[in-house]
């Protein structure tokens, strides 16, 4: 079992709230990412890092913004959730090298009502 | 623009029989690397099976094979004697030199028992 988590792994909160998901990996990994998955399963790359203090917008534009202050956590935040931010959000980790594949946390499930 | 594409949106097929999955790509490298990820419903996505681009040989892992066809570049996922623990959704994904993992839109495949 891959060493990355997301906390929380659901969570129900109020329009206009600031909220943050964190993930964090224990493998070194110089690599992580931030997926968006819709209702109909389809996976988008909202956020990537390629290492300490590298943070990238990935293809699908999102209101959120990272942080990648440690090597080991690379946590998600919205200044003000909104209905339309309701989503499972997955975290991945992979080293430098592309021959080996990417880990990705439990993902967290996100309510805005 | 480098794509991964997955023409078949659900799939369904009796336990023990064999089943393909479809995916295509679209990329001017030589080398990249692609993989077959399994997201079982509510539970973590894990990875299936990787082929590197380089490599003639088709990848096997148990029941799980690929028939990587890069001249036409299609990477099809065959799983033979299906069992009831296969009902997942099945995505198609490669590293490009791009760095970032690109993902297909998706197979969501069930078993009957």
């Amino acid at each position: 079992e891959a060493d990355i988590y997301q906390t929380p792994r659901y969570l129900v909160i109020g329009t206009g709230k600031k909220i943050t998901l964190e993930c964090s990996q224990t493998m070194g990994h110089d690599k992580m990412y931030w997926y968006q998955q819709d209702p109909g399963m389809e996976l988008h790359l909202i956020h990537y890092s390629y290492g300490v203090n590298s943070t990238e917008k990935g293809d699908l534009s999102s209101e959120s913004t990272v942080s990648r202050i440690r090597t080991e956590h690379f946590p998600l935040t919205l200044e003000s959730a909104r209905p339309s931010h309701t989503s499972q959000y997955l975290c991945a980790s992979s080293p430098s090298d592309r021959d080996t594949e990417a880990f990705f946390g439990q993902g967290t499930r996100l309510t805005v009502v | 623009a480098q794509t991964v594409t997955q023409s078949q949106p659900e799939m369904s097929v009796q336990e023990a029989e064999t089943v393909t999955l479809s995916c295509t790509y679209d990329t001017s490298e030589s080398n990249y690397y692609l993989f077959w990820y399994k997201q079982p419903p509510s539970r973590q996505m894990i990875l299936v099976i990787r082929q590197e681009a380089y490599k003639q040989q088709n990848a096997t892992e148990n029941r799980f094979s690929v028939n990587f066809q890069k001249a036409a570049k299609s990477f099809s996922l065959k799983i033979s004697d299906s069992q009831l623990g296969d009902t997942a959704m099945y995505f198609c994904a490669s590293w490009f030199s791009n760095e970032k993992l690109t993902f297909g839109t998706g197979t969501r495949l069930t078993i009957i028992p």
